[in-house]
Formats: C-alpha cells, structure tokens, sequence
C-alpha cells in the first residue's frame, strides 16, 4: 500500500504570504492519480486539483499543484482568510485509495 | 446540480449493525463508481470503499473488509453501507463521494454532507 506523508502538519502563516504544501509518497505515484483536497471545520472535503496540477472548477488560480513521481507540492500564491483550513492529498492506486494525514494551515 | 445525501447514521453498540444509505441526484447514477469515506472525530480521512461504475465491482480497506458491504439500488439512485460486527474504532463520520474524471485522472467531485456513526456501549 502506497502511503502519503504531508508535511508540515500544520502552517501557520498571515494573509497574504505564500503556503507551500508537501505531499510524499512512499512509493512513485501516476500523476493523474494525484489529488488536493481543502476541508473546512463541519464542512465535507472540496476537490481542489486533480492530475497533481489541474484545478477542479470554481477554484482560484492562487490554488497551483505541481510534482511527480513521489513528490507533490500545492502552493497558494497569496492566503486569502477562506484557504485557512486542512488539505489533503490522495492517490488512486489499484483497487484503493489513500489519504495524507493532512496539513492544517493556520492563521498566525 | 448533483446532490449526495447520506443517512443512517446513529449510537450502535459493539458488535451491532447499521446501514447506511447516500441518495443520489442531478447526474446518471448507474453509470458512476461509487465511494465511502469516514472520518474519526479529529482525525483525517480514510477512504472505506469503492464500487465500481458496473454495481458489481466492490473494494474494501483492510479495516473493514468482511464486515462491511456497499451496494447500489439503482432504481432508486442510492448506495448503501451495510455495516456490521461494528467496533468502537468504526466510530466516524461517514461521507459518500462520487467519481470524476477527466482524461486519465479520476478523483471525487462531490461529496456528501456525511452521516455520523457512534459505536459506544
């Protein structure tokens, strides 16, 4: 079973500056089968980018994913106060699916 | 607009049983795979299980494989969790998913509000 580790767990960062997220796989993973997740408090999870780069619609161009093979990263050009919450990455293996443990970005 | 709505959730004890239900709209359900996903409280996500767009295709996490079914009624437009010999560490919030894809890459575009699940004697 392939696993993702997110780092760091959790981001604390002012509106306006750069969020940089790391997602690595303990094994090489199809970039098309790599996926960002955000999930607000009582909210379920919003699919953010899919393909490791391409963002879901209705999602900002400050949302970016980039990477390959087992390292993926998903930045946010500049924090607007709504991107304060939990991401998550994903990948699709055969048969299952994996989550991150997730990295909270939080305002400082 | 496609909408997922689950229900079923409740206080179970241990050893007990549950079905959980995710009723479908605003897309042609028998001809999309299906998904489970929980959530233990505080904790991340933990994809259960996945049926695949024929109905008949199911796959399970090794946490709940051989006590937990997911099946479709298609008439119906649902999924359903059948859980059972349910265990405190099931206690979760329980979120259908549906798939989406684009190209090569598959990845869930919507996702249900959840249902929460309390296994606790």
């Amino acid at each position: 079973e392939i696993v993702l580790t997110q780092s760091p767990g959790t981001l604390s960062l002012s509106p306006g500056e750069r969020a940089t997220l790391s997602c690595r796989a303990s094994q090489s993973v199809s970039s098309s089968y790599l996926v960002w997740y955000q999930q607000k408090p009582g909210q379920a999870p919003r699919l953010l980018i899919y393909g490791a780069s391409s963002r879901a619609t209705g999602i900002p161009d400050r949302f970016s994913g980039s990477g390959s093979g087992t390292d993926f990263t998903l930045t946010i050009s500049r924090l607007e106060p709504e991107d304060f919450a939990v991401y998550y990455c994903q990948q699709h293996g055969p048969s299952r699916w994996t989550f991150g443990q997730g990295t909270k970005v939080e305002i400082k | 607009e496609v909408q997922l709505l689950e229900s079923g959730g409740g206080l179970v004890q241990p050893g007990g049983s549950l079905r959980l239900s995710c009723a479908a709209s605003g897309f042609t359900f028998s001809t999309y795979a299906m998904y489970w996903v929980r959530q233990a409280p505080g904790m991340g996500l933990e994809w259960v299980s996945t049926l695949g767009d024929n109905g008949a295709s199911a796959y399970y996490a090794d946490s709940v494989t051989g006590r937990f079914t997911i099946f479709r009624d298609t008439s119906k437009n649902t999924l359903f969790l059948q859980m059972n010999s349910l265990r405190v560490e099931d206690t979760a919030i329980y979120y259908c998913a549906k798939v989406g894809r684009d190209g090569h890459s598959v990845y869930y575009d919507y996702w249900g509000q959840g249902t929460l699940v309390t296994v606790s004697s």
